[in-house]
């Protein structure tokens, strides 16, 4: 069964102060990766897709990178606005045409100003 | 904006009571999956269609069903309410394919309270 731990759950920094958030997975045959962001009582924002190890993108303040066990979300210099909960996906080689997300729980990051 | 949308956006209701919540995927998106989100156990994949036909099945309920008509629509219809089916329920879309991963654009979703 695929599995997917994201730490911490959450994460107070202040602005301005750069840290990372971590994604564990387990998964028989990855596809690929994902990453996104989600403010409170919204639809999941997508952010990055990483497919083979060593692969790293990144976006403004964010940079995600991936190996063969886990995924890191980067944020350097963090503004208040960015705020939310950061959720970690995987899609697995399942059966042919299906291509279901299994979701880790998220870290809920606070930025203080 | 995703371009994906769902309605209604809320939704409150009685115990034993029935359901339908809608999903327009993204222009060319062939496509849709419905993921139910709660407190406690995150987002969970439901249901999987692609062009109309059922492609994958996670966590759903028997209670549960959904379709994806021509129009490529989707329709999540839930039954026999529950207090504990109370959670938010996200429809996501993409284009799909082949090879490779594909990116899930999610809809701002339904939130559906049962009282």
């Amino acid at each position: 069964e695929d599995q997917v731990t994201q730490s911490p759950e959450a994460l107070r920094l202040q602005e301005g102060e750069s840290s990372s958030l971590n994604c564990s997975y387990t998964v028989s045959g990855l596809r690929g990766l994902f990453w996104y962001r989600q403010d409170p009582g919204k639809g999941p924002e997508f952010l990055f897709t990483l497919y083979s190890a060593g692969e790293e993108k990144e976006k403004e303040r964010l940079k995600a990178t991936l190996t063969k066990k886990e995924s890191f979300l980067h944020i350097t210099a963090p503004k208040p606005e960015d705020s939310a909960t950061y959720l970690c996906a995987v899609q697995a080689r399942t059966g042919a045409g299906s291509y279901q997300l299994t979701f880790g729980k998220g870290t809920k990051l606070s930025v203080i100003p | 904006d995703s371009g994906v949308t769902q309605t209604p956006k809320h939704l409150i209701t009685a115990t034993g009571q029935r359901v339908t919540l809608r999903c327009s995927p993204r222009s060319g998106d062939l496509s849709v999956y419905w993921y139910q989100q709660s407190l406690d156990q995150g987002l969970q994949f439901l249901i999987q269609y692609y062009n109309g036909e059922e492609r994958a099945k996670g966590n759903i309920l028997e209670r549960f069903s959904a379709q994806q008509f021509p129009d490529l629509h989707s329709e999540l219809n839930l039954s026999s309410l529950e207090l504990g089916d109370s959670a938010l329920y996200f429809c996501a879309s993409s284009v799909v394919a082949g090879v490779g991963g594909n990116e899930q654009f999610f809809g701002p979703g339904t939130r559906l309270t049962v009282l």
